[in-house]
């Protein structure tokens, strides 16, 4: 499985627009991305999948370049209760088991 | 309504008294999985389960067991709890193995072991 790096924590305030990047150096050519959220006391839930190029749906936006090196993930005009961990897998379709990591904090303020 | 379901949610037990969590799905999945979490730890997979009767370790599976006899059905053990299984453990299941499919998630089940 690649290895996935994010940020930790993140903060914003409610309105904004808001970007988590996730650096993958060694995916693989059948890797997928994909973006887990987690509010606090809950299990996690998928928010968005993708392989390359751009992907959207209603809840936020991924962005995966050419090399798939890296992929980000976007949330438009945040609100309070998109305070959550979110979290960022690399892997392949079939096959393998999921890990979920650490994850990114983010903190969204009034 | 698809759902996973834990039982119980809330436990606190003392050390060496086993115990049994149960989890179970209503959604035909045929993996299903066991995560701990923990703070400054994130989420780390126990154990986990291709279909009946086949079950493999994840990453922190010492101290536990769990066993697959039906397909909705896929309890975790503590045969001697320690404290530092004092956790939040939650159940998972998805229809087939891999990122693929969306992974269901249970809400939860908050253990304390004294």
């Amino acid at each position: 499985l690649a290895k996935t790096t994010q940020p930790i924590s993140m903060d914003s305030y409610e309105g904004q627009e808001v970007n988590i990047t996730c650096s993958h150096n060694n995916i693989a050519t059948n890797d997928y991305i994909t973006w887990y959220q987690q509010f606090p006391s809950q299990g996690p839930r998928f928010i968005i999948q993708g392989y390359k190029t751009k992907v959207t749906n209603e809840v936020a936006s991924l962005f995966i370049p050419a090399d798939r090196k890296s992929s980000t993930l976007s949330l438009p005009r945040v609100s309070l209760s998109d305070t959550a961990v979110y979290y960022c897998l690399v892997g392949p379709l079939r096959g393998t088991a999921l890990i979920f990591g650490k994850g990114t904090t983010l903190s969204v303020s009034s | 309504e698809a759902q996973v379901t834990q039982n119980p949610r809330y436990l606190i037990t003392v050390t060496g008294k086993k115990l049994t969590v149960t989890c179970s799905q209503n959604m035909n999945h045929e993996y299903m999985s066991w995560y701990r979490q923990d703070p400054g730890l994130g989420l780390r997979q126990i154990y986990y389960s291709m279909n009946v009767e086949v079950t493999d370790k994840g990453d922190v599976p010492e101290g536990y067991k769990v066993s697959r006899k039906e397909k909705r059905n896929f309890p975790l053990i503590l045969e001697s709890p320690s404290p530092n299984q004092t956790s939040l453990y939650f159940c998972a299941s998805s229809l087939m193995w891999g990122l693929t499919d969306t992974q269901y998630f249970g809400p939860g089940t908050r253990l304390t072991v004294l």
